[in-house]
């Protein structure tokens, strides 16, 4: 069972309202991921952090998309204003993060559907 | 850029026999790891296998093993006496070394297995 708890499991939003996700990554890894699944089932890399600092992020020039990893506290993506095509699953990550050969444990995800 | 492709979009099997999935990569990166995971019907990913790059040997793990072809880019999943919780959609994963923690991921290959 997975280690790593996304809240919510699903999420209905109308257009134009913000949508928030969290994500408490397994204990003792300080490399989080975002990552969006569509319904092609392609995977979008959206962010990392290793402890609260951002690694790699995509261009968010849009700037609807924001993340954060505070120290004590779940780790969050929040959509400012949902977009139709904004609508997929949401899938948070963790890792130990101390060699690049490490794999990922995933969350069950955040299934969003902006209405 | 790298880039990880799976052609096959769905493959069916019997129960006990053996199955192997595709895929090819795409990388300038001299050093690179290789990934499999499942996701179940529940949208639960589980990490399977994992090749790297600067071994020959083909990993091995359980009924699964990998079919690593180097000059090729090519690195296929193989599943041996398949059951059928083994109906999932499996994908191919890849990090460069180079790259930071990020993993790019194909679209997957959704396998049913028939008793």
């Amino acid at each position: 069972n997975s280690k790593v708890i996304q809240t919510p499991r699903y999420l209905v939003k109308g257009q134009g309202q913000k949508a928030k996700m969290r994500c408490i990554p397994e204990k003792g890894h300080p490399v989080v991921f975002w990552y969006q699944q569509n319904k092609n089932n392609e995977f979008k890399f959206l962010i990392n952090f290793q402890n609260q600092e951002v690694l790699q992020q995509i261009d968010m020039t849009e700037k609807r998309f924001s993340a954060e990893c505070p120290s004590n506290s779940p780790c969050s993506l929040e959509i400012q204003s949902s977009e139709a095509g904004d609508s997929a699953l949401y899938l948070c990550a963790s890792s130990p993060g101390q060699y690049s050969n490490e794999r990922l444990f995933f969350g069950h995800g955040t299934k969003l559907s902006v209405l | 850029a790298q880039k990880v492709t799976q052609t096959q979009t769905s493959i069916s099997v019997v129960e006990k026999t053996t199955v192997t999935m595709d895929c090819v990569y795409e990388t300038r990166d001299s050093s690179y790891f290789l990934f499999w995971y499942k996701q179940t019907a529940s949208g639960e990913i589980v990490f399977l296998i994992r090749q790297d790059s600067y071994k020959k040997e083909n990993a091995t793990v359980g009924h699964y093993s990998l079919n690593f072809q180097k000059p090729k880019s090519s690195i296929g999943l193989i599943i041996t006496a398949t059951q059928i919780e083994d109906s999932a959609v499996y994908f191919c994963a890849m990090r460069e070394e180079n790259m930071g923690y990020k993993l790019t991921f194909g679209t997957g290959t959704s396998l049913l297995v028939d008793p």
